[in-house]
């Protein structure tokens, strides 16, 4: 059974930093590249970075390029998001979900429970 | 980047009721690389239809998908009380992906 975790995130504040972790069982991780989507409270989605399956290739939205690092350790199955110079508009559900189809963008097939992260002083 | 508008924002009909909800991109969408989501309140999205009409795995077939170009179109043929939710949908086909807004089907 393909399952995607979170963890990490909670309470940062404004100016501050914050890493979100993603543990990956039941499939190949280091075959398959690796999106993070965040979702504002009561609000839609959006997608925020990609990492390909050898951290060879990173993008990243607009809203956060410069601010968050994505990273992968192939030999943990994991999925790290460093989020550094925090905004209050960063407070949201961020999701790690497989991405599907070659390169970047994707659509997502299976996503995490979600990781909160809030942003507040 | 591609603006994705769903309508209506919301959809207000009975169980067994057909559902039937709108996405418009704002450019062609290239080799109708849309796709459809469904979420419940406190719960991860969930991948319905990518390719605009390929149902994902252990997605019932009450659920279709069509459209092509910039008019795409999920269908819900008799609502199943599990089936009302919020429904996005999400282009892939030129960088940023995007979703639009949302379409939220509640009980009537």
């Amino acid at each position: 059974e393909v399952q995607l975790v979170e963890s990490g995130g909670g309470l940062g504040q404004p100016g501050g930093s914050l890493r979100v972790s993603c543990a990956a069982s039941g499939f190949a991780f280091s075959t398959y590249s690796i999106n993070w989507v965040r979702q504002a409270p009561g609000k839609g989605l959006e997608w925020i970075s990609y990492i390909n399956d050898d951290s060879s290739t990173m993008y990243y939205a607009d809203s956060v390029k410069g601010r968050f690092t994505v990273s992968r350790d192939n030999a943990r199955s994991s999925l790290y998001l460093q989020m550094n110079s925090l905004r209050a508009e960063d407070t949201a559900m961020y999701y790690c979900t497989r991405g599907r189809t070659s390169g970047s963008p994707q659509y997502f097939d299976y996503w995490g429970q979600g990781a909160l992260v809030i942003v507040s002083s | 980047e591609i603006v994705l508008t769903q309508s209506p924002g919301t959809l207000s009909l009975s169980p067994g009721e057909r559902a039937t909800l709108s996405c418009r991109a704002s450019q062609s969408v290239s080799s109708n690389y849309l796709a459809w989501y469904q979420q419940k309140p406190g719960q991860a999205p969930r991948l319905l239809i990518n390719g605009a009409s390929s149902r994902a795995t252990g997605v019932p077939d009450n659920f279709s998908g069509s459209g092509s170009g910039t008019d795409f179109t999920l269908s819900i043929s008799r609502l199943e009380p599990e089936d009302f939710a919020v429904y996005y949908c999400q282009q892939y086909g030129r960088s940023p992906p995007t979703f639009g807004q949302g379409t939220k089907v509640e009980i009537k």
